[in-house]
């Protein structure tokens, strides 16, 4: 089993819609969750780390479920520029590395 | 101002020969990594230093050897280049700040092409 698993998509929702994804992670003593955003061809960016009472940054929600060990990313609204893939994120607790998943691809349509 | 700077963008080289990528951070953080992202996407941490020390050296080939001139700098040279080693490289830095936790910053990557 993966460290961390992602459904690799692609999601293509109209813009204006709400979307969602999940990530699971297998080390339940996992530290901190992020999730980042890399757009095609690009570096992978911070869009925002997860807490454990839940997040939101504008647009975007992020929930994190310890028991079972999940994390969520919600997308209100979206927007064309929010096309991209989404890095579900993990440091397990005594590492000092991240792991990273998969990724989720989104596309955005007009 | 580019935070973390990798050069060169894009290799193209030759099965067996030897290659460098260089990484510079201005951000003053003490902390630098190297990652290898396939075709399949998936990032994979390679190494990291901190302070110059290597502190995390996952399963790479003893082709691949790193090196930390001083904190702001790491290298990457890969000998005898084999054709799996074609992916994107990106060189990341961190600072952890109390209250506020660790962000990880990308460089653009390089992207080599073992032929």
């Amino acid at each position: 089993r993966k460290e961390v698993e992602q459904d690799p998509g692609p999601f293509n929702v109209p813009e204006g819609a709400t979307v969602a994804f999940n990530c699971t992670y297998s080390n339940s003593a996992s530290q901190s969750f992020f999730w980042y955003r890399q757009d095609c061809r690009k570096e992978p960016k911070l869009l925002m780390s997860v807490y454990s009472s839940g997040n939101e940054d504008g647009r975007f929600t992020a929930q994190l479920n310890r028991a079972s060990q999940y994390i969520s990313l919600l997308i209100r609204d979206s927007k064309l520029s929010d096309s991209a893939t989404y890095l579900c994120v993990v440091k397990f607790q005594g590492a000092q590395k991240l792991v990273f998943g998969q990724g989720t691809r989104l596309t955005i349509n007009p | 101002d580019t935070a973390v700077s990798q050069t060169p963008k894009y290799l193209v080289t030759q099965m067996g020969n030897d290659k460098s990528i260089k990484c510079e951070q201005n951000l003053g953080h003490d902390t630098m990594y190297w990652y290898k992202q396939d075709s399949k996407k998936f990032l994979k941490i390679m190494f990291s230093y901190n302070n110059k020390e290597l502190i995390i050296n996952e399963t790479v080939p003893n082709r691949f050897s790193p090196k930390s001139p001083d904190k702001a700098h790491l290298n990457l040279h890969i000998n005898s280049l084999e054709l799996g080693d074609s992916a994107v490289y990106f060189c990341a830095s961190s600072q952890w700040i109390s209250g506020s936790g660790e962000t990880q910053y990308f460089g653009p990557g390089t992207r080599l092409l073992v032929l």
